[in-house]
């Protein structure tokens, strides 16, 4: 069974272009979790799609927004990127709410 | 409110069994408590979820005591491939939120 899949691994951008980052969910999972991590830092929650429909959202600017597709997968797009914005962005798929999710490996976006 | 908090690190030897507790107030009855390992420049991978009582798999187990308040991650017999940062997560059913820890740094001595 293929894992969470994340592409690109990396991406670099500079200050004020756009970014997008997107996620295929373990095959019949439907919701699908996107997380910020900071060097060294934990994990900051950024948004949770279930089923196509945004279910809940982070403390984060409306810069930050994305979508789920028919068949689940996912992308993260952040607007007018900043320096801070650089960082690892991990998505993951659960097939119910309540059950385990499962992570990528992330994108790396770095903010030059 | 539902808030998690993790000690920020531990050290522990090879061998020896290891525990991390992580406190939880104001959670559900029905809200699960799930563990995560991470390794640098990796994704987190699931160890082991549970809601009450005491789970128990083939790398871990979870202790969680009658009043909920907190949970305890137990790794049998550690060895120095277990130095990772461990998470814990609170997923709420009522409001959907979703509570990461802020992880335990992990260092298994020799």
């Amino acid at each position: 069974e293929a894992g969470v899949t994340q592409s690109p691994t990396h991406l670099i951008k500079t200050r004020g272009q756009q970014a997008t980052l997107r996620c295929s969910p373990i095959s019949g999972h439907t919701s699908v979790y996107w997380y910020q991590q900071a060097l060294g830092l934990g994990l900051q929650f950024l948004l949770w799609y279930d089923e196509g429909e945004e279910r809940n959202r982070g403390n984060f600017p409306p810069r930050f927004s994305g979508r789920q597709f028919p068949n689940y997968s996912s992308e993260l797009n952040v607007n007018a990127l900043e320096l801070e914005d650089s960082a690892l962005y991990l998505c993951a798929s659960s097939d119910r709410p309540n059950q385990p999710q499962h992570f990528g490996d992330g994108t790396r976006l770095s903010i030059l | 409110l539902a808030k998690t908090t993790q000690p920020i690190s531990m050290d522990s030897y090879e061998g020896q069994e290891v525990n991390i507790t992580c406190s939880h107030n104001n959670i559900a009855t029905n809200d699960y408590i799930t563990w995560y390992q991470q390794f640098p420049s990796q994704g987190p991978r699931f160890i082991i979820q549970g809601y009450k009582t005491k789970v128990t798999n083939e790398v871990a187990s979870l202790f969680i005591p009658a009043d909920r308040k907190s949970s305890t991650l137990s790794l049998p017999r550690v060895s120095l491939s277990d130095t990772a940062v461990y998470y814990c997560l609170v997923v709420t059913n009522r409001d959907d939120k979703i509570i990461f820890g802020k992880g335990t740094r992990l260092h298994i001595l020799p």
